[in-house]
């Protein structure tokens, strides 16, 4: 089955100890990206991949580091959490080529991960 | 500043009672904007894409249209089951391959 898969979908962490959120997809994507989702500011694009060892910054990179070592995977870690990093999680791939946008918009979304930094 | 604002922000309807959504853009360089559908607790799934002024996409009481500043997301006699958020997004500008959503409009459709 196609899948995007994250991990862990629901955490509580404290302020300041480092955490890695996985995500991992089956579908031989290029494209992926984070996002993250708060109540009024709807998804917000934190960082995505182009290909393995391509990533560039979305709109709220502060505070996050990704890398893409391999093609099928894209951890999110916060090296140091602090509460205004509470939020929805959500990792997406795409068949995005190298051409843009203009071949596909569909980006396939994880499940989603809940994190809560006291 | 590329933008999309959906609304409204929400739109209760009875069933069977039909409306539409709205999503207006602006950003230069349209290269697509694309319609998802997210359901509470759950990652948005996607569902239109729509490249030019004038094209309409369907899929079963949904049906999306494209003009030059914005989309439609049209929904007829819809069920309980449509209850959802609606987003819409689109690419930024000059060639970037960050996409941008709007906060959506929550839909609930009462028996």
């Amino acid at each position: 089955e196609a899948q995007v898969t994250q991990n862990p979908r629901y955490l509580i962490t404290v302020t300041g100890k480092k955490l890695t959120v996985t995500c991992s997809q089956n579908m031989n994507h290029e494209y992926m990206s984070w996002y993250r989702q708060d109540p009024g500011l709807g998804l917000r694009q934190i960082y995505y991949s182009m290909n393995v060892e391509v990533t560039d910054k979305g709109d709220v990179p502060e505070g996050y580091k990704v890398s893409r070592k391999e093609k099928r995977n894209f951890p999110l870690i916060l090296e140091s959490p602090s509460p205004n990093q509470t939020s929805l999680y959500f990792c997406a791939s795409s068949p995005l080529m190298a051409s843009g946008w203009s071949d596909t918009g569909e980006l396939f979304f994880g499940e989603g991960s809940r994190l809560t930094v006291l | 500043e590329d933008q999309v604002t959906q609304s409204p922000e929400a739109l209760r309807l009875q069933e069977g009672e039909s409306s539409s959504l709205n999503c207006s853009y602006t950003v230069s360089g349209l290269r697509g904007l694309f319609w998802y559908r997210q359901d509470p607790g759950k990652g948005p799934e996607f569902l239109f894409t729509l490249y030019s002024a004038g094209e309409e996409k369907e899929k079963e009481r949904l049906k999306a249209t494209l003009t030059k500043k914005e989309s439609f997301l049209h929904i007829t006699a819809p069920k309980p089951e449509d209850s959802a958020t609606y987003l819409c997004a689109v690419p930024r500008g000059g060639g970037s391959e960050k996409l941008v959503f709007g906060k959506g409009t929550k839909l609930t459709v009462n028996p």
